[in-house]
């Protein structure tokens, strides 16, 4: 079984501009969240897909937008970056909607580190 | 009455001694309590979980307890070994179906288990 993988590991861009991280949900989860873990800080929610639609979303402003693909993988696109952007990212996966008490369980990949400059 | 409260933000124990971590929680909703282990520079790893049905849960040197009617619960770690110095993070999350589960996490708590 595959755990939850990210790409790529570290990122470094300026203010203004865009980037894409990607994760790769662990084997059979259909769900794909993400996260926005500042130094020091407990990581906070940005938004969820399932089913390749977003299923809630946390307090983050339009310009953090997601995708989910057909194979249950997911990006996060942050378009005109700032300085507080910088974070690590972490992406997790779990199996919403099975029914079982699993459900709730979401395993983390080991992020992405973003620096906005 | 979304934020979930966690203590102490660092502890420092001897190895052998049993650090406890507390957290509070407001929204009465929630029905799943994990909690995290975090090393510096990985992701979260899930440690154990406790939904509100019971008071206490046991998985190897990792105990939860749970009180419903102050809407607090705590982990203990027994037996803490220098191999489990890391961030502790307690969150909380509800679902009802079709709704998002996202989790809710306390600040953190840095444990340092010196030898």
């Amino acid at each position: 079984e595959t755990g939850v993988t990210q790409s790529p590991t570290h990122l470094i861009k300026t203010r203004g501009q865009q980037v894409t991280l990607r994760c790769s949900s662990q084997s059979g989860h259909n769900t794909v969240s993400w996260y926005q873990q500042a130094l020091g800080q407990g990581p906070q929610f940005i938004f969820q897909y399932y089913r390749e639609e977003e299923n809630g979303r946390g307090n983050f402003p339009p310009r953090f937008s997601g995708l989910q693909f057909p194979n249950y993988s997911s990006e996060l696109n942050v378009n005109a970056l700032e300085l507080d952007d910088s974070a690590l990212y972490l992406c997790a996966s779990n199996p919403l909607g099975g029914g079982t008490t699993s459900y709730n369980e979401q395993f983390f990949g080991p992020g992405t580190r973003l620096t906005v400059l | 009455q979304q934020q979930v409260k966690q203590s102490p933000q660092s502890l420092i124990v001897q190895k052998g001694g049993i650090p406890i971590i507390n957290c509070a929680y407001e929204n009465t909703a929630f029905d799943y309590f994990p909690w995290y282990q975090q090393f510096p520079g990985k992701g979260p790893a899930l440690l154990i979980a406790i939904r509100p049905d019971v008071s206490e849960k046991k998985e190897g040197r990792f105990t939860i307890s749970f009180n419903k009617s102050a809407k607090q619960f705590s982990l203990h770690i027994m037996d803490s070994q220098p191999g489990d110095s890391a961030t502790y993070f307690c969150a909380a999350s509800t679902y009802y179906g079709g709704a998002t589960n996202k989790l809710i996490f306390g600040t953190g708590t840095l444990l340092a288990v010196q030898p």
